[in-house]
C-alpha cells in the first residue's frame, strides 16, 4: 500500500539551531517526492520536489531533502533555522496522479 | 490567473444542507485535484480531473460528494445532506501536467452546524 509516514508529530527548535523533519514514504514505483509548507491560516506551498537525478534537491527559504532509496526516506533539512519557519510541514509521494500525504510536522520555534 | 482561487474562503451551514465549493485552476493547468484536510490531520485525496474526466475519484468518502470540471477550467465539488463529519478545509490543487507539482489554492473552510 503506499503511505507516507512523518513519525515526528510536534518539534521544537530555538533559533539558528538546525533541524531535520523525518519522512518516509511506501510506494510501488519510483515516486515523485514533495516537501510542502503551511503556514497558520495559509495554503499549502511547494518547498522543494524530487522526480529524478541528484538526490540532493535544494529547495525555497534554504531547505534541502535528500532522497535516499534504501531507506525509503525523503528527510526535509535546514541548517539555520528561523522563527518564521514556524509552520506545519507536509511530506508527499505522487507516481502520477493524487499525492498521498503524511499527517504533518507541526514546527515551533523559540527565540 | 496568478494562482489557484476557491470560494468561498469559509461556509457555515446546517446539517443536511447541499454546499457547493468552487475551484478556479491556474490558467492553462490541465490537471485539477481536490483534498480534504481534517482539523490536526494531514490532507485526503477526493478527486483528480484530467481535463473534463475524473479518471480517478476513489478518495470520495460516499455518494454525497461529487464533483464536476467545465471547460477544462472551474470545477464544483458538492456535498449533498451535508453531516458534521463534513467539517473541513477543502483544498484544491492544480497541475501542468498530469504527475508534476501541484499549486494549492488557500481552501473552503466548511463547518456543518
Amino acid at each position: 500500500a503506499q503511505s507516507v509516514t512523518q513519525p515526528d508529530i510536534h518539534i521544537t527548535v530555538s533559533e539558528g539551531a538546525s533541524l531535520e523533519l523525518r519522512c518516509n514514504y511506501s510506494y510501488g514505483a519510483t515516486p515523485y517526492l514533495f516537501w510542502y509548507v503551511q503556514s497558520p491560516g495559509q495554503g499549502l506551498q511547494l518547498l522543494l520536489k524530487y522526480f529524478s537525478g541528484d538526490t540532493l534537491v535544494q529547495g525555497i527559504k534554504g531547505f534541502e531533502a535528500e532522497f535516499k532509496r534504501s531507506q525509503s526516506s525523503f528527510n526535509l533539512r535546514k541548517p539555520s533555522v528561523h522563527w518564521s519557519d514556524a509552520a506545519e510541514y507536509f511530506c508527499a509521494v505522487g507516481g502520477g496522479d493524487k499525492l498521498i500525504f503524511g499527517t504533518g510536522t507541526r514546527l515551533q520555534v523559540f527565540p | 490567473g496568478a494562482g489557484v482561487s476557491q470560494s468561498p474562503s469559509n461556509k457555515v451551514t446546517e446539517k443536511g444542507k447541499d454546499v457547493e465549493l468552487r475551484c478556479d485552476p491556474i490558467s492553462g493547468h490541465t490537471a485539477l485535484y481536490w483534498y480534504r484536510q481534517r482539523l490536526g490531520q494531514g490532507l485526503e485525496f477526493l478527486i483528480y480531473f484530467q481535463g473534463n474526466s475524473a479518471p480517478d475519484k476513489s478518495g470520495l468518502p460516499s455518494d454525497r460528494f461529487s464533483a464536476e470540471r467545465t471547460g477544462e477550467s472551474v470545477s464544483t465539488l458538492t456535498i449533498q445532506r451535508t453531516q458534521q463529519e463534513d467539517s473541513a478545509v477543502y483544498l484544491c490543487a492544480s497541475s501542468s501536467l498530469r504527475g508534476s507539482e501541484q499549486y494549492f489554492g488557500p481552501g473552503t473552510r466548511l463547518t456543518v452546524t
